[in-house]
């Protein structure tokens, strides 16, 4: 079964670009949306952006002046930047698979772990 | 931006309980709505897609009802495994972005 784990530092500086990357095992990134999706401490879920295996993306406008989400398809492998992070930014940070047919629309059925990122000097 | 309520914030209850969620959405999703379980330090699972979709391995207690606007989570008897946050998510082809709603805990009455 599709499994994913998410890889990254831990320990980001202020204004620095914070990366991850979410590696897919037991199957293929092809054919799928792939989505990050990021928790503060203590609060709800918040919803970064997608990426289709082709490459094409749409992020959450609260963000997107800071967000890139990548694919390496040969590696199995996508991938979040994060830019000019601040404190704010601190979260739990899931990577999941974004099932999406006509009939039954778009939801996340397999999901990451979670990687704790701390924005911190 | 479609915005998405949820009621109650925290819900208290016992065992054997049924137990409803109403998760609202600031403008028609039609049933393009999902929920999510989430236990302390642990990531999400997906419960039920497409408002009423049972996904596979889900119990049967869970229920998803509603469209439009208004939709329901219904857990019909509340068992120890069940006490955990609970998340609706929106997706609106006209606009295809997602939102959470800001959650429901189920905690022990």
């Amino acid at each position: 079964q599709v499994q994913l784990q998410e890889s990254g530092p831990g320990l980001v500086k202020p204004s620095e670009t914070l990366s991850l990357t979410c590696t897919v095992s037991g199957g293929s990134i092809s054919s799928y949306y792939w989505s990050w999706i990021r928790q503060p401490p203590g609060k709800g879920l918040e919803w970064i952006g997608y990426i289709y295996y082709s490459g094409s993306t749409n992020y959450n406008p609260s963000l997107k002046s800071r967000v890139t989400i990548s694919v390496d398809t040969s590696k199995n492998q996508f991938s979040l930047k994060l830019s000019s992070v601040t404190a704010a930014d601190t979260a739990v940070y899931y990577c999941a698979r974004v099932y999406y047919d006509i009939l039954t629309g778009y939801y996340m059925d397999v999901w990451g772990k979670g990687t704790t990122v701390t924005v911190s000097s | 931006d479609i915005q998405m309520t949820q009621s109650p914030s925290t819900l208290s209850a016992s065992v054997g309980d049924r137990v409803t969620i109403t998760c609202r959405a600031s403008q028609s999703i039609s049933s393009w709505l999902a929920w999510y379980q989430q236990k302390p330090g642990k990531a999400p699972k997906l419960l039920i897609y497409k408002a009423s979709s049972l996904e596979s391995g889900v119990p049967s207690r869970f229920s998803g009802s509603g469209s439009g606007t208004e939709f329901t989570l219904t857990i019909s008897s509340l068992q120890p495994d069940d006490f955990a946050t609970y998340y609706c998510q929106q997706y609106n082809s006209y606009s295809p972005l997602f939102t959470f709603g800001p959650g429901t805990k189920v905690d022990i009455k």
